[in-house]
């Protein structure tokens, strides 16, 4: 079985500061990696994903993860946030061929002015 | 707007009505899932299908929920005698061809309310 956690509940920056948003991954067999996004009253947006290859993603806003095996971790960074990155990040794998997400907790970004 | 649509998108319901939902995929893809979100969680797998045929079921759709997609295109979900633990919002997500990597494509979901 898979499991994700995402470290931090909530994290609050001021806009242009870097951030990082954490999510460690279980799973005994290997997985695809995926960053969604809510804003809100709308439905979730793919970022980035990790199939294999480079450890580094980018994805689209700005946006980039590191895929660590040796620490089952995919931590989302972004070197300068805006305002209009304030929503819910979501950290998922997939391992079956199902397809089916499963989701960590939810981080909730707040960017201040 | 080529989306997945989501119908209604808010439901207040009495406890024990019976509620339905109605999901429009991307019109190609061929894999359709149904996720629940409770407030303050992330989304939780319930059920999938390819094409019409529904392949999976979570532990979590009790025999009170059931779901279709006949013809392999909407898909519906149903939910009989509402309980207020229930209240969630309902999401539907679409995929083109059957590889877990795969993009999903969610739409904005159905916010239900069990009084």
């Amino acid at each position: 079985a898979q499991s994700v956690t995402q470290l931090d509940s909530q994290v609050p920056v001021f806009e242009e500061a870097p951030v990082e948003l954490r999510c460690n991954y279980s799973s005994s067999v290997s997985v695809y990696l995926f960053w969604y996004v809510q804003y809100p009253n709308q439905g979730l947006q793919l970022l980035l994903k990790y199939l294999s290859g480079s450890t580094l993603v980018k994805g689209i806003n700005g946006f980039e993860a590191e895929f660590n095996k040796s620490q089952t971790s995919f931590h989302l960074r972004k070197p300068s946030v805006h305002i209009s990155d304030t929503a819910e990040y979501f950290c998922a794998v997939s391992a079956s061929n199902t397809g089916k997400l499963i989701f960590g907790q939810g981080t909730t970004l707040q960017v201040k002015p | 707007d080529t989306g997945v649509s989501q119908d209604p998108r808010h439901k207040i319901t009495k406890r024990g009505q019976n509620v339905t939902f109605r999901c429009d995929p991307i019109s190609e893809h061929n894999r359709l899932y149904w996720y629940r979100q409770t407030l303050g969680q992330g989304p939780e797998f319930l059920t999938y299908f390819q094409n019409e045929a529904q392949l999976e079921k979570s532990r979590l759709l009790s025999d009170r929920f059931s779901a279709e997609r006949p013809k392999g295109s909407f898909s519906t979900l149903e939910i009989q005698r509402t309980e207020q633990g229930d209240s969630a919002m309902y999401l539907c997500a679409s995929m083109e061809g059957g590889f877990a990597y795969n993009e999903q494509f969610f739409g904005p979901g159905t916010r239900l309310t069990v009084l």
